[in-house]
């Protein structure tokens, strides 16, 4: 079965900083995405990042452009998401969702429960 | 700027059938974006019900259907029931590792 797990959530200053984790289990991680999509409160998801296999691609959406990075360490399973410069809209769940990737296929397939981040002084 | 547009809100009959539509504000929407859809309900995460179109992923009912309705992809819901009341999402992917998200439809049941 596969799972996801995020962590590193929290209240952080505007400005702030935050590294948010995502572990991963039940799958040959090397094989596949990885991308973090966001909720703010009361309204609706908002893809954030993806990165390839092998951790050299990035992808992301314009509004975080140059101030959070997606990374992943193959050998823990696991993705990352460098959250800098944090703005008040930054506040959201954070989910981690595995992405497929292949021929005639495009979309996330499994998700993680999700972790809060609030920005805010 | 890409904006993938979808009915604010929609409701049902129970029994009834609905169809959730997901377009783009400039274009077409074709099977070449590979339209996904997700169900949400409050306070869980989102549960992938169709991808590339029209195939349901796994342990998904066959009375969730997706299709392309003119410019549109749709999500239709044959036989809707009490458990289907969630926000519905739509997702396009437009290449170069970018996917857009529309800004989801609220569906309810009564």
């Amino acid at each position: 079965e596969v799972q996801l797990v995020e962590s590193g959530g929290g209240l952080v200053q505007p400005g702030g900083s935050l590294r948010l984790s995502c572990a991963a289990s039940g799958l040959t991680f090397t094989t596949y995405w990885m991308s973090w999509v966001r909720q703010a409160p009361g309204k609706g998801l908002e893809w954030v990042a993806n990165i390839k296999q092998g951790g050299s691609e990035q992808y992301y959406l314009d509004s975080v452009k140059g101030r959070f990075t997606i990374s992943r360490d193959n050998a823990k399973n696991s993705v990352y998401l460098q959250l800098n410069s944090l703005r008040a809209e930054d506040t959201a769940i954070y989910y981690c969702a595995r992405f497929r990737s292949s021929s005639q296929k495009f979309y996330f397939d499994y998700w993680g429960q999700g972790i809060l981040v609030t920005v805010s002084s | 700027q890409t904006v993938v547009t979808q009915e604010p809100s929609f409701s049902v009959s129970p029994g009834g059938t609905v169809t959730l539509t997901c377009g783009l504000r400039s274009g077409s929407v074709s099977s070449s974006y590979y339209p996904s859809w997700y169900q949400q309900t409050p306070g869980q995460a989102p549960r992938t019900l169709i991808y590339s179109t029209n195939t349901r992923s796994s342990g998904v009912p066959d009375r969730f259907s997706g299709s392309i309705l003119g410019n549109k992809a749709a999500l239709t819901i044959t036989g809707a029931q009490a458990d289907d009341e969630s926000d519905y999402y739509c997702v396009l992917y437009l290449g170069s590792g970018i996917s857009v998200f529309g800004g989801g439809t609220k569906l309810t049941v009564l």
